[in-house]
């Protein structure tokens, strides 16, 4: 069975510094990989996605994230984080054949100070 | 992307009743949906999975007889809750794709239904 751990509770960041949430994942082939930003009370917004290809994915926001299949890792960063960007961020698996639903981490919660 | 609209976004029910939620694809044909159950502060989790015209497939521990679903026609699929009760309120997330076409197509997702059971 797939797993996805993002093994950060919270992180906290300070308003213009780089950011890196890490995820890590459990799949016997190469996996769909996703991160979502949820702010509270609110749905699922998709900031990227990896499929094949270049393991270097841009997203929206600023955001991009590396595949590393030696290290079944597929970590979030951005150079240089705002205020707005405190979420929820999650990061979720899916089997190749896709259809199957999504496995998701337990999230990270981001805070930013000031 | 697609969209998928969910509806209502916020309902509360009283305890012993009946909920329905409903989760439309509206440019998109959607042969397959999913359904997600997100308890405060904590992550998602996949409770079924709907084929069109098919009955849904539930994970294990999901109440299929408590959580009825619904996927008659390739852009609506519902979600009922049943006899709810104050344990079941949750945020309720649909998401969904067509598998129609041919290799992979990623999945889209609603914007939740928070359920608040009193």
């Amino acid at each position: 069975a797939q797993s996805v751990t993002q093994p950060d509770i919270h992180i906290t960041v300070s308003e213009g510094a780089s950011l890196e949430l890490r995820c890590n994942y459990s799949y016997g082939a190469t996996p769909y990989l996703f991160w979502y930003v949820q702010s509270p009370g609110q749905g699922l917004q998709l900031l990227l996605k990896y499929f094949s290809g270049d393991t270097l994915v841009q997203g929206i926001k600023g955001f991009e994230a590396e595949f590393k299949r030696s290290q079944s890792s597929f970590n979030l960063r951005k150079p240089s984080v705002h205020w707005s960007d405190a979420a929820e961020y999650f990061c979720a698996v899916e089997s190749g054949g896709g259809a199957d639903g999504l496995t998701f981490g337990k999230g990270t919660h981001l805070i930013i100070q000031p | 992307g697609a969209v998928v609209s969910q509806h209502p976004s916020r309902v509360i029910c009283k305890s012993g009743t009946s909920v329905k939620i409903e989760c439309r694809s509206l440019d998109f044909q959607a042969t397959t949906m999913f359904w997600y159950r997100q308890f405060p502060k904590q992550s998602l989790m996949l409770m079924a999975t709907s084929n069109e015209g098919s009955k849904a497939t539930y994970e294990q521990g999901v109440e299929k007889d408590k959580f009825l679903i619904n996927h008659a026609s390739l852009t609506l699929s519902t979600l009922t809750v049943t006899s709810a009760h104050p344990e079941d309120s949750s945020f309720y997330i649909c998401s969904a794709k067509n598998l129609g076409q041919g290799g992979y197509t990623e999945a889209f997702f609603g914007q939740g239904t928070r359920l608040t059971v009193v």
